[in-house]
């Protein structure tokens, strides 16, 4: 199993929509917790960290659940622009600063 | 501010070659780290460097890998002799402080390396 799970995609919306990234971790010591985005041939960006109490930054809300061991990542009215890999990434207490990503979930918006 | 510099950018070569990566952190980040990501995976580590230190060098294949950082700022990948599932993009990435979790890593452009 991996460590970081996500649902490979590809997502197609419509411009406008709202889109939802599901992820689940399966190492319960993981600390921190990130969405990366990359785009098509460039290297990953630190988009948002998450945080248990869930966190927003305009169209974005990422959401924590460490019982479940499960993150979110909501995308309200997308844009064109959003079309990218989007990474579900955690760090993991013991091996500092060690990021495991997921694979990534593709997203397209559709004019 | 200059980001993460890595060259070449892209190098094709045939198998049993070697082959190296250069990569040029943030200016004052003394946190450096190489990353392999495979086409429709997420990025995985390779190695971290805190100054010219390998602190996490577990995932790296040391039969034909090697890395070095040898005062502590630029960093040289090297591979010899390349397999074909070498294949990849080569990630470089820093960051400041002392290699806390909850330190920003900020990634190059990477080396996309293609072996025939």
């Amino acid at each position: 199993r991996k460590e970081v799970e996500q649902d490979p995609g590809p997502f197609n919306v419509p411009e406008g929509a709202t889109v939802a990234f599901n992820c689940t971790y399966s190492n319960s010591a993981s600390q921190s917790f990130f969405w990366y985005r990359q785009d098509c041939r460039k290297e990953p960006k630190l988009l948002m960290s998450v945080y248990s109490s869930g966190n927003e930054d305009g169209r974005f809300t990422a959401q924590l659940n460490r019982a479940s061991q499960y993150i979110s990542l909501l995308i309200r009215d997308s844009k064109l622009s959003d079309s990218a890999t989007y990474l579900c990434v955690v760090n993991t207490r013991g091996a500092t600063n060690k990021l495991i990503f997921g694979t990534g979930t593709l997203l397209a918006v559709q004019p | 501010e200059a980001g993460v510099v890595q060259s070449p950018r892209y190098k094709i070569i045939e198998k049993k070659q070697p082959v190296a990566f250069w990569c040029n952190p943030i200016s004052g980040h003394n946190t450096l780290y190489w990353y392999l990501q495979n086409l429709g995976q997420g990025p995985e580590l390779l190695i971290r460097y805190e100054n010219e230190e390998a602190v996490d060098d577990s995932q790296l294949p040391k039969d034909r890998f090697s890395a070095e950082r040898l005062k502590g700022v630029d960093s040289t990948l090297k591979i010899q002799p390349a397999e074909l599932g070498d294949s990849a993009v080569y990630l470089c990435a820093s960051s400041s402080g002392q290699g806390a979790y909850t330190d920003t890593q900020y990634f190059g452009p990477g080396t996309r390396l293609t072996v025939l």
